[in-house]
């Protein structure tokens, strides 16, 4: 199957600081990334649908102007943590479907464990 | 917009026993219903999926229904084992559109 890389797996950074995290499709081309974010013990909550070339679309309650997506290219997009707080803490993960095949399957990241201390 | 609704939110069965998850989804457009396993830490994993086309699809022991009319879908998992343990969310979407998930099911296999 398609793979997606997700980069940190893990980082911990003071409060107010910003966090990037990437998410590459590695064998395929990705018009459109998606970014989740989980509490533990918790569901997947979209945040954000990241397309390439625009700007991104937030859902309700997601902050934009905190959490910056940018989806360069068809095979990488980033979020932005910036000036994170402890209530960020979370596990962040970036899903991304293929153009060719468009078999409707998403395929996820391995997940970036946030802690803001 | 889509809202999902998933049941139990979690499941203790024996080893060797049946499981089912139900879901509910709102948006009658909806047309692709997947089915993904979370182990700790780790990334969701797609199991079954099943599109508004087919009312059932089976994949050796994980089956999953659909009911259009009644906006409902459930996994079936068949003989399970210590190793389905695990978080199991469902997830409803419009074909190519974003993914709305489920609460998710913590099943519990005993042996």
């Amino acid at each position: 199957g398609a793979v997606v890389s997700q980069h940190p797996s893990r980082v911990i950074c003071k409060s107010g600081t910003s966090v990037k995290i990437e998410c590459r499709s590695l064998d395929f081309q990705a018009t459109t990334m998606f970014w989740y974010r989980q509490f533990p013990k918790q569901s997947l909550m979209l945040m954000a649908t990241s397309n390439e070339g625009s700007k991104a679309t937030y859902e309700q309650g997601v902050e934009k102007d905190k959490f910056l997506i940018n989806h360069a290219s068809l095979t990488l997009s980033t979020l932005t943590v910036t000036s994170a707080h402890p209530e960020d803490s979370s596990f962040y993960i970036c899903s991304a479907r293929a153009q060719f095949p468009n078999t409707g399957e998403l395929f996820f990241g391995e997940g970036s464990r946030l802690t803001v201390l | 917009g889509e809202n999902v609704e998933q049941h139990p939110s979690t499941l203790s069965v024996q080893e060797g026993d049946s499981a089912v998850i139900k879901c509910t989804y709102s948006d009658s457009a909806s047309n692709y219903f997947p089915w993904y396993k979370q182990e700790l830490g780790k990334r969701p994993q797609l199991i079954i999926d099943i599109r508004s086309n087919v009312g059932e699809k089976k994949d050796q022991r994980i089956a999953v229904t659909l009911n259009k009319t009644a906006k409902h879908f459930s996994l079936h998992i068949t003989e399970t084992q210590p190793e389905d343990s695990a978080v199991y969310f469902c997830a409803a979407s419009i074909w190519g559109n974003k993914l709305v998930f489920g609460a998710g099911t913590i099943l519990r296999v005993k042996s």
